[in-house]
């Protein structure tokens, strides 16, 4: 499909392993975006890239969480020692340039650690 | 303070009824500014964008005032279907920020 996908849609990990999500943004998009959202709560800000500047990694909760952006394309969160205070939905969005044009996003990916 | 803060929901109103929700941000170099609606444990879409000079879609009306840091959005004959969550999202260097969300519930 064109839109942004993310895997996997659904992740159940114990407490203290270490998770990846994957997100594939709409080719040709250049920023590429990753939000936490909590039961309730709204979009958490944890990372943006935009083409090959460094990302602004300023909402990263702690050194646990990390994010990498390959070849301009797919992108990996990594959470490492999860905690229960880390489940959340993690929701990925691409748009064209930075910021001024619709971001898209994918569905996301449902953690819970248990 | 938050970047980007919302009215508090929920809003409960009648079909037909027209309501307007606020928002306010601190940053201001922010450039652009948008509307964006989630569906309950769906991803967030694009409603609409907030230009200088006030914009509408159809039922929809989207202001900003620069001077006061502030932006609106105002929905008119309200459907059924307009209820969902409606997120201030403002961009900050290219950095989208969004507002906690507000929650609207249309009934019959």
């Amino acid at each position: 499909g064109a839109g942004v996908s993310q895997s996997p849609s659904n992740k159940v990990t114990e407490k203290g392993k270490d998770v990846e999500l994957r997100c594939d943004p709409i080719s040709g998009h250049t920023a590429l975006y990753w939000y936490r959202q909590s039961l309730g709560q709204g979009l958490e800000f944890l990372i943006y890239f935009q083409g090959n500047s460094a990302p602004d990694k300023s909402g990263l909760p702690s050194d646990r969480f990390s994010a990498e952006r390959t070849g301009g394309s797919v992108s990996t969160l990594t959470i490492q020692r999860t905690q229960q205070e880390d489940s959340a939905v993690y929701l990925c969005a691409s748009s064209l340039d930075q910021g001024s044009t619709e971001a898209f996003f994918g569905q996301g990916t449902r953690l819970t650690v248990v | 303070r938050k970047e980007v803060e919302q009215d508090p929901g929920p809003f409960n109103v009648p079909e037909g009824a027209t309501v307007a929700f606020n928002c306010t941000y601190s940053n201001s170099a922010s450039q652009s500014f948008f509307w964006y609606r989630q569906d309950c444990r769906k991803e967030p879409k694009l409603l609409m964008s907030v230009y200088s000079s006030g914009n509408e879609d159809g039922r929809f009306t989207a202001q900003l005032n620069r001077a006061s840091q502030y932006i609106s959005l105002l929905i008119r004959d309200s459907k059924l279907s307009d209820s969902a969550t409606y997120l201030c999202v403002v961009n900050v260097g290219g950095k989208l920020i969004f507002g906690q969300g507000t929650e609207l519930s249309v009934k019959p």
